[in-house]
């Protein structure tokens, strides 16, 4: 049972738009969300977080949105860029846990010049 | 940029063969973990540690050890190699705590080949 579902396995779109990556969760124990970025054949790198008490958290360019009736997250990228290609994943840690993560299985974005 | 490494980065071995996949952080973290990557798949946890002396198995079922002799260092090890180890392993560490919620940084990762 997936916990963490990012239902898009790759998104493509142009340089200078917005990139929407989506991610639905089922546990209402999670109480703390990261955006990771990741390359092949290296670790992840973190991206930005939102805490379920907040709805929303910018960063620079990156944006994430939470929806917690509709157990919804989604990170938004404004003005896309190409070194922003890679593999995004959405985490979730549970309440309690001790920062143990559950994690989406990824969303390849290509951003094309 | 994030104090956590690891070694060796590639590794390709025989079965059969006894590894340890090493982990240090100069972070001081109390907190850190395993976790297994499968290509186009999720990252699973598969061990974690509290502190010095402290190790759990995760939610993943793995045949690896781990051990926690020092904060700084939390190794991994498999006794016996076989082919279905063969993935990306990555450790991260946290100060995540009751009153605190931070992200957890990770290694560059080791990529397992068991032939």
């Amino acid at each position: 049972d997936q916990q963490v579902k990012q239902n898009s396995p790759s998104l493509s779109v142009q340089e200078g738009r917005i990139s929407i990556l989506n991610c639905d969760y089922t546990n209402s124990m999670f109480d703390y969300f990261l955006w990771y970025k990741k390359y092949p054949a290296e670790g992840p790198t973190f991206l930005i977080s939102i805490s379920s008490i907040k709805d929303k958290n910018e960063d620079g360019r990156f944006t994430v949105f939470l929806n917690k009736s509709a157990k919804h997250l989604s990170l938004h990228i404004v003005p896309s860029q190409p070194g922003d290609s890679a593999v995004y994943f959405c985490a979730a840690s549970p309440y309690n846990q001790g920062g143990k993560l559950i994690f989406g299985q990824g969303t390849e974005l290509s951003v094309k010049p | 940029e994030a104090d956590i490494y690891q070694t060796p980065r590639y590794l390709v071995i025989g079965t059969g063969k006894k590894i340890t996949l090493e982990c240090s952080q100069t972070m001081g973290h109390d907190k850190m973990y395993w976790y297994q990557q499968d290509p186009g798949m999720e990252l699973h946890l598969i061990h974690y540690s509290y502190g010095v002396n402290s190790t759990e198995k995760g939610d993943l079922s793995s045949e690896s050890t781990v051990s926690r002799i020092r904060t700084e260092h939390f190794p991994l090890t498999l006794e016996s190699a076989r082919p279905s180890h063969t993935s990306q392993y990555l450790c991260a560490s946290s100060e995540f705590g009751s009153m605190v919620r931070t992200e957890a940084f990770f290694g560059q990762g080791t990529r397992l080949t068991v032939v």
